[in-house]
């Protein structure tokens, strides 16, 4: 059974700092992996998506890595904004096309 | 071009009570899935349908049923309601089933 951890749980951190944001999970056979933002009472929105050919992608200041065979992605955000303040969840899409999130990580960008 | 579309974004029903959440996907967009997220976790998996077709369930009660039209579009439908259905459910809309996943604003219910 697919099991997707994200740590830390919360993060605070100064604005301009550089971070990075994790997500694990424990059965390798994925289809791809997806990092979304959710806003307080929102919906979820996508910011990337790497397939499981892939080792990475770019927006903007957003980088996700993935190394399947460890089980691991992690979301680098460079010079965070107070405005990137939000929930980050990853998640995992195997053979049954469903998406298995984590608990995700809740940002806060002190100015 | 418009993104995914739910309505009502809020509701509040009382226990026992049955009520049905709607979902328009992006246009051109096959496959539609249902999410309940309550506050702190993930959202979890309840229903995925593709091409008219439902193509997974979720671990929920019978209580818990959905559809997808010939147009794509797809209700959810929860009878009996209970406390704990409270939460936001979340439709998600993708060209194929296992491509990237856009979700709707979400609709908040509530059971009293």
């Amino acid at each position: 059974k697919q099991e997707v951890t994200q740590i830390p749980a919360a993060l605070s951190v100064p604005e301009g700092e550089n971070l990075v944001l994790n997500c694990s999970f424990t059965d390798s056979a994925i289809y791809n992996l997806q990092w979304f933002r959710q806003d307080p009472g929102k919906g979820l929105t996508s910011l990337l998506l790497i397939q499981s050919s892939q080792r990475e992608q770019t927006s903007g200041r957003l980088n996700a890595s993935l190394d399947k065979s460890s089980g691991r992605s992690t979301l680098y955000i460079a010079a965070s904004q107070p405005g990137d303040s939000a929930t980050y969840l990853c998640a995992v899409t195997g053979n049954t096309g469903k998406l298995i999130f984590g608990q995700g990580t809740t940002l806060q960008v002190k100015p | 071009d418009a993104g995914v579309t739910q309505s009502p974004t809020h509701l509040i029903k009382t226990r026992g009570q049955h009520v049905t959440l709607r979902c328009s996907p992006i246009s051109g967009h096959k496959s539609v899935s249902w999410y309940q997220q309550v506050l702190g976790q993930g959202p979890q998996f309840i229903f995925q349908y593709y091409e008219k077709e439902e193509r997974g369930r979720g671990n929920f009660p019978d209580r818990f049923s959905a559809r997808q039209f010939p147009n794509y579009s797809s209700e959810l439908n929860v009878n009996a309601l209970l406390l704990g259905d409270s939460a936001l459910y979340l439709c998600a809309s993708s060209l194929v089933w296992d491509r990237e996943a856009f979700f709707g604003q979400g609709t908040r219910l509530t059971v009293v």
